[in-house]
């Protein structure tokens, strides 16, 4: 069974911290992604990664950036949280095509 | 931009009806098709994959695929309360090798089954 696990599942955070997300799989999944969600705007791709090291700017980079040490890992950081990044965050990983998701992070920037 | 359409929604159907969500997609090179169910504050799970022309059935899941059309329908038959959720349609535009997996989704149907 593919598990993906997240470091939390509430955040709150203040305005200018920065803010670490991290993201584990088991399956030994080359391609990892991190996705926000939002009402009425769906699942929007921030950035992915498809080997170590390695990384690639999805459609809503800005304020965001990853890293990827270990192949397991996937870590998202806001820079300097602002409220506009208050959202659901989750986490994907994928061998191939099919993509499974991590149980998301609701993160509240106040 | 390449783009994942579904239909709007809210749908509604009764207990026992089969319930039809729709989606559409605008590159012709697509390969891979996927529906996603997502119950309210929980993540998506994948449910549905299809890659050929036609239909793909798993219980009471029926995938279709028009690739000429570029349309990607779910049916869902002998609908319960269960299946209450947002369905997300998803699609992996261009070849693996250049887009890594990368999957474009919809915004998703919210599909309400009453008793």
């Amino acid at each position: 069974d593919v598990k993906v696990t997240q470091s939390s599942r509430y955040l709150v955070k203040r305005t200018g911290e920065k803010v670490f997300l991290e993201c584990v799989q088991d399956m030994d999944h080359e391609n990892m992604f991190w996705y926000r969600q939002d009402p009425g705007l769906g699942l929007r791709l921030i950035y992915f990664s498809y080997d170590v090291k390695m990384k690639e700017k999805g459609d809503i980079p800005e304020g965001y950036s990853v890293s990827r040490e270990k192949k397991e890992r996937f870590s998202l950081i806001l820079e300097s949280a602002s409220t506009n990044q208050t959202s659901m965050y989750l986490c994907a990983s994928s061998t191939r095509e099919t993509q499974y998701f991590g149980p998301g992070t609701r993160l509240l920037v106040l | 931009q390449k783009e994942v359409e579904q239909n709007s929604g809210p749908l509604s159907v009764p207990e026992g009806a089969i319930a039809s969500l729709n989606c559409t997609y605008s590159d012709r090179g697509s390969q891979s098709f996927f529906w996603y169910r997502q119950y309210s504050g929980k993540s998506p799970e994948l449910i549905m994959s299809i890659y050929s022309n036609g239909d793909k059935e798993d219980g009471r899941f029926t995938a279709q695929l028009n690739k000429a059309s570029q349309y990607v329908s779910l049916l869902i038959r002998d609908s319960q309360p269960s299946d209450s959720a947002t369905y997300l349609c998803a699609v992996n535009q261009g070849s693996f090798g250049t887009s890594y997996g990368k999957l474009t989704f919809g915004q998703g149907t919210i599909l309400t089954v009453h008793p």
